[in-house]
């Protein structure tokens, strides 16, 4: 069953703390990127990766940091530096040689108590 | 201006009735268009691409393209209450040092019965 999958479904931090949001795809897509979605807004881009061990800061990465070790994985780790963490968080792939399309995993709901 | 502009709605219609969405954007050389809709709480899903000028349709949804005007439009014929929901429009565009996909705000759709 292919896909994308993310984890947590929703996730809950207290301030001063890092967390780490999971996106794991098994469609040997290439690209792999970051959103941030806030109530009423567009999606902005946190990073991308366009291969494994490579990765490039999007329009919003103060406060964020990733990783690409494995092509199936693109952990997200929001940190502490992150002064409004609270957001709807989504991860997308896109297939090699496409023409920009993108597909979504379910996203992960992050809140700061 | 922005890169690529939505009337945020939301539009109101009647069930049965033609949905009409539209999208303007600021890039002359952008190339693919896309549609995506996204129900409340869940992550966007790509439900229309379309490349050339003229029309695309795919079941009740229709899709325009005017590249001259810079201006794509989704249009939704018999509209169900199934189709209530955020629909964002997406452009490539090269932008900050490199290629991404640039989301609208999107416009949210009421379908009443």
């Amino acid at each position: 069953d292919g896909g994308i999958t993310q984890s947590p479904k929703y996730l809950f931090r207290k301030e001063g703390q890092n967390v780490t949001l999971s996106c794991e795809q098994n469609l040997n897509h290439d690209a792999m990127y970051w959103y941030r979605q806030d109530p009423g807004q567009g999606l902005r881009l946190i990073y991308y990766s366009q291969i494994v061990n490579d990765f490039q800061k999007g329009d919003i990465a103060e406060g964020y940091s990733v990783s690409r070790e494995k092509k199936e994985s693109f952990p997200l780790t929001v940190t502490s530096a992150q002064k409004n963490p609270t957001a709807f968080y989504l991860c997308a792939s896109r297939p090699s040689g496409s023409s920009n399309e993108q597909f979504f995993g379910p996203g992960t709901r992050l809140t700061v108590l | 201006q922005k890169e690529v502009e939505q009337n945020s709605g939301p539009l109101s219609v009647p069930e049965g009735a033609i949905a009409s969405l539209n999208c303007t954007y600021s890039d002359r050389v952008s190339q693919s268009f896309f549609w995506y809709r996204q129900y409340s709480g869940k992550s966007p899903e790509l439900i229309m691409s379309i490349y050339s000028n003229g029309d695309k349709e795919d079941g009740r949804f229709t899709a325009q393209l005017n590249k001259a005007s810079q201006y794509v439009s989704l249009l939704i014929r018999d509209s169900q209450p199934s189709d209530s929901a955020t629909y964002l429009c997406a452009v490539p565009m090269f932008s900050g040092g490199y290629n991404k996909l640039i989301f609208g705000a999107g416009t949210r759709l009421a379908v009443h019965p």
